[in-house]
């Protein structure tokens, strides 16, 4: 069965720019998560849903940072413009919530972006 | 707010050697614990998990005990290998279908 998928999984961009990632959780998965992960910060929860509808998105840094998740099967980050300081590693996951189970979370492999 | 403190690393350790990550939370009710390891490159991955008190979780060598009393989940593995080098998370959630909240990381290091 194919994971969580993440394009792209390397991004270099010049600061300013607007930059999209995409993210394609697990068939069945109603939960969808993504974290950025930095050196200093660790590993930061910035949105995430459950049935498509954001539920969390307390971790957005600021208005530069925009979720979609249009449909079960895809969900996109963005930010426009881009700056420096948004250079990290940013992960999707998703997992199966119900009261019945713990919600263990899969990861895709990352996008590392890098803004100059 | 919820929250999971782990120490900091990097641990450097033989191969054979003894290995415990210590780590703790803060929590209101009963939250569900988990360990997930992330090796070079790559996204986490689950590597245990206990989801109330005195459950202990273990794989691949690795185990953990889920302790209310003192609120931690400390990793522990009797014999580490070179493949064990990766990062460690510990990690919380505090109800189903919330998010995980996690530690910041410990970066094991082991030399043959």
């Amino acid at each position: 069965d194919a994971g969580v998928i993440q394009s792209p999984r390397h991004e270099v961009t010049e600061m300013g720019q607007e930059v999209t990632l995409r993210c394609k959780p697990i068939s069945g998965h109603n939960s969808l998560f993504w974290y950025r992960q930095t050196m200093m910060r660790g590993l930061e929860l910035l949105i995430y849903f459950n049935n498509n509808v954001p539920i969390d998105d307390s971790g957005m840094p600021e208005d530069r940072f925009s979720a979609k998740m249009p449909n079960a099967s895809f969900s996109t980050l963005k930010i426009q413009p881009s700056e420096p300081r948004d250079s990290a590693v940013y992960f999707c996951a998703s997992s199966l919530a119900g009261t019945t189970n713990t919600g263990e979370l899969f990861f895709g492999e990352g996008s590392r972006l890098t803004v100059l | 707010g919820d929250s999971v403190t782990q120490m900091e690393g990097p641990v450097t350790l033989s191969e054979e050697a003894f290995l415990t990550i210590n780590c703790t939370y803060t929590a209101t009710g009963y939250p569900s614990l988990f360990w997930y390891v992330q090796y070079p490159g790559e996204g986490l991955q689950l590597l245990l998990k206990a989801t109330k008190a005195d459950d202990k979780g273990s794989n691949k060598g690795f185990e953990a005990t889920y302790r209310k009393e003192t609120t931690s989940f400390h990793l522990e593995k009797g014999s580490v290998q070179v493949s064990d080098s990766a990062v460690y998370f510990c990690a919380l959630r505090a109800q189903a279908g919330t998010a995980l909240i996690f530690g910041k990381g410990t970066t094991l290091s082991v030399s043959s």
